[in-house]
């Protein structure tokens, strides 16, 4: 699976926007991009994942560009729940029945009041 | 709640024992995986089972060992532990690894080791 390449930590203020950034250059025509939060010692959540369209669902945004080379999360408007380390994670798909999810040191965000 | 239920939430054995973690995956989930996290190693992945087989191993250390069950439950056996060994242990399910979709993890199994 591609290698991903995340800002170790991010602040946000409450209310504003969350744009998280995730650089995927190598990633494959197969690979899909995904994200995933741990907040404080709790299980990873999954978020939102994509291939090559933007992607919306009620927790976030995905960008992704047109070159697949990056991508932003996007958390519209940020609250203090929303402060957790997130994963971004490239993983190929049509592998048959073997996977797994190779997780990173993702971003930490924080978010303030 | 998630859906995956991972038990005992704590354990707190000496170096030496043998331990044995629970995991029951979400409704219609036929793929389980073995994550283990300790404060300076991140997320590392240990193996997953589809439908009751091995498909995938990690850095998984031969005195760990796992199994997936015909009700899809899932144990992962630590033994001869060590200080070392002591991390979260979380497991995650999935329908159809190989496709879309994301995974589901439990809340972990917080595992000490004396």
């Amino acid at each position: 699976d591609a290698k991903t390449t995340q800002p170790p930590s991010m602040d946000c203020a409450e209310g504003r926007a969350a744009n998280l950034p995730c650089n995927h250059s190598t990633i494959s025509g197969n690979e899909y991009v995904y994200w995933y939060r741990q907040i404080h010692s709790q299980g990873p959540q999954y978020i939102i994942h994509g291939l090559k369209n933007n992607e919306t669902n009620e927790m976030a945004s995905l960008i992704i560009t047109e070159d697949r080379k990056s991508s932003t999360l996007i958390l519209p408007h940020a609250t203090l729940r929303d402060t957790a380390v997130y994963y971004c994670i490239v993983r190929a798909i049509n592998t048959g029945t073997a996977s797994k999810l190779t997780f990173g040191t993702g971003t930490r965000l924080q978010v303030t009041l | 709640d998630s859906g995956v239920t991972q038990t005992p939430k704590h354990l707190i054995t000496a170096t030496g024992q043998r331990v044995t973690l629970r995991c029951s995956p979400r409704s219609g989930d036929l793929s389980v995986y073995w994550y283990q996290q300790s404060l300076d190693q991140g997320l590392q992945f240990l193996i997953q089972y589809y439908n009751g087989e091995e498909r995938a191993k990690g850095n998984i250390l031969e005195r760990f060992s796992a199994q997936q069950f015909p009700d899809l439950h899932s144990e992962l056996n630590l033994s001869s532990l060590e200080l070392g060994d002591s991390a979260l242990y979380f497991c995650a399910s999935s329908v159809n690894p190989g496709q879309g979709g994301g995974y589901t993890f439990g809340s972990g199994t917080r595992l000490t080791v004396v």
